[in-house]
């Protein structure tokens, strides 16, 4: 049973198009996570939520809109794709208990626009 | 800017023996620090943590040492593995929904 899913695994698009990434957790978890890792392997947070609801919004291109249809979901919506936006996107979730928690992480949607 | 960063960028070591990855992080806010292990076209899969209360902590072959004074975090693996072979990140938590990773750390495992 996977813990933390994402599809699709790979996704080869034109620049200007606009494409979707959908992320699912089964642990019960009520936080979730949009990461993107570049090239270089360095991993940067996009969004945070928490209970369906945007906690953190790390500066991102309003091009990016998260949305959360309920807590086990979390899905990121990219508009007017450019080149820089190739890169690794990663979903994670935690538990909320007001403390930190330890994420567990997807296993990730290549991104590649031409 | 915030910050977590790696001395070395690739560690080589020879099976067997003991592997230290290092960390330096920038803030002081952090009371949380996590290592994560990344195989090559998997998502990072969690290895150990530890609070800012402790100065250590110990996994499985894995110990986590954290210095506050000095802002650093290192990972030590024992009798490394072929197995172990991965990029080796450290994070920290400033706050509860947010996480700075370091840049990675790429361990090799030399037969």
């Amino acid at each position: 049973d996977t813990a933390v899913s994402q599809t699709p695994k790979y996704l080869v698009t034109q620049m200007g198009n606009d494409k979707s990434i959908k992320c699912e957790q089964n642990l019960g978890h009520d936080t979730m996570y949009w990461y993107k890792q570049d090239s270089k392997k360095f991993l940067k947070i996009m969004f945070s939520y928490n209970n369906k609801e945007l906690i953190i919004n790390e500066t991102v291109p309003n091009r990016f809109s998260p949305k959360s249809p309920d807590k086990a979901h979390l899905n990121l919506h990219i508009n007017s794709l450019e080149l820089g936006d190739s890169a690794v996107y990663f979903c994670a979730s935690s538990q909320a208990t007001g403390r930190r928690e330890t994420q567990y992480f997807g296993p990730g949607t290549r991104l590649l626009v031409l | 800017g915030e910050s977590v960063g790696l001395h070395l960028p690739t560690l080589s070591v020879q099976e067997g023996d003991n592997s230290i990855i290092n960390c330096a992080y920038s803030n002081s806010a952090s009371d949380y620090f996590i290592w994560y292990k990344q195989e090559s076209g998997k998502g990072p899969q969690f290895i150990i943590d530890i609070r800012s209360n402790m100065d250590k902590r110990q996994g499985q072959r894995v110990t986590v040492l954290l210095n506050k004074t000095v802002k650093h975090l290192s990972l030590q693996i024992a009798a490394t593995q072929p197995g172990d072979s991965a990029v080796y990140f450290c994070a920290q938590a400033p706050g509860t929904y947010k996480y700075i990773f370091g840049t990675g750390t790429r361990l090799k495992v030399l037969a």
